[in-house]
């Protein structure tokens, strides 16, 4: 059975620090996708990332994969308010399911 | 280019009621996938629909939960007599269905509280 865990769970930052969360998953799959969620709110699609050392960046948000670790991450540049949201990653299961991690929680403080 | 659309966005239910979360999926997609999500956890897979076909069930419940997805309308995931366990954020999303790559996109989700 596929299993995602990210770490930390909650990570609480101060404004223009940089920080990186960790998503493991436990057995090969072709793609791993980064969500977005604010309280309340839907997931919001940030990359997908489809082989080994593929890396993505957009703004302050930069993710990659390594394949053979079965790791990827989501690291944080120079921290703004405006990032404070949970964090998902989630690999393709079977058919087309996504399995997700627990979430990062994130607080960006002032 | 509207998204994924969910209704209710608000569903409160006493136990023993059945509950009906609506899903249409965005325009050109014809894929369908059901997500619940827990209070402070992420989001599990429930199941996994085409137009008339389910593909993948392996994570309803297997008494009182349902879905279809009908060759015309939206997709209905049911919940009969609901439990208080089953107060959760309910999400669909949708794919294009035209294989390799598919971004799976969320709609708003239906929040179920059951009383």
């Amino acid at each position: 059975e596929l299993k995602v865990e990210q770490n930390p769970l909650f990570l609480s930052m101060q404004e223009g620090k940089n920080y990186t969360i960790y998503c493991n998953y436990s057995t090969t799959s072709d793609r791993l996708y980064w969500y977005r969620q604010d309280p309340g709110k839907s997931l919001e699609s940030l990359f997908v990332l489809l082989s080994n050392g593929a890396v993505k960046q957009e703004g302050r948000l930069m993710a990659s994969l390594d394949t053979k670790a079965r790791l990827s991450t989501l690291h944080i540049t120079a921290a703004v308010h405006d990032l404070s949201a949970t964090y998902f990653c989630a690999v393709v299961g079977g058919a087309q399911k996504l399995v997700f991690g627990q979430g990062t929680r994130l607080t960006i403080n002032p | 280019n509207a998204g994924v659309m969910q209704n209710p966005r608000h569903l409160v239910r006493r136990r023993g009621q059945e509950a009906r979360l609506r899903c249409s999926p965005m325009k050109g997609h014809s894929h369908v996938y059901w997500y619940r999500q827990l209070p402070e956890e992420g989001l599990k897979f429930m199941v996994y629909l085409q137009k008339e076909n389910i593909i993948d069930e392996s994570g309803m419940p297997k008494e009182r939960f349902s879905a279809e997805f009908p060759k015309e309308g939206p997709s209905i995931l049911r919940i009969q007599q609901v439990v208080r366990g089953d107060s959760a954020a309910y999400f669909c999303a949708s794919s294009p269905g035209t294989g390799g790559l598919e971004t799976q996109y969320f709609g708003p989700g239906t929040r179920l509280l059951v009383l």
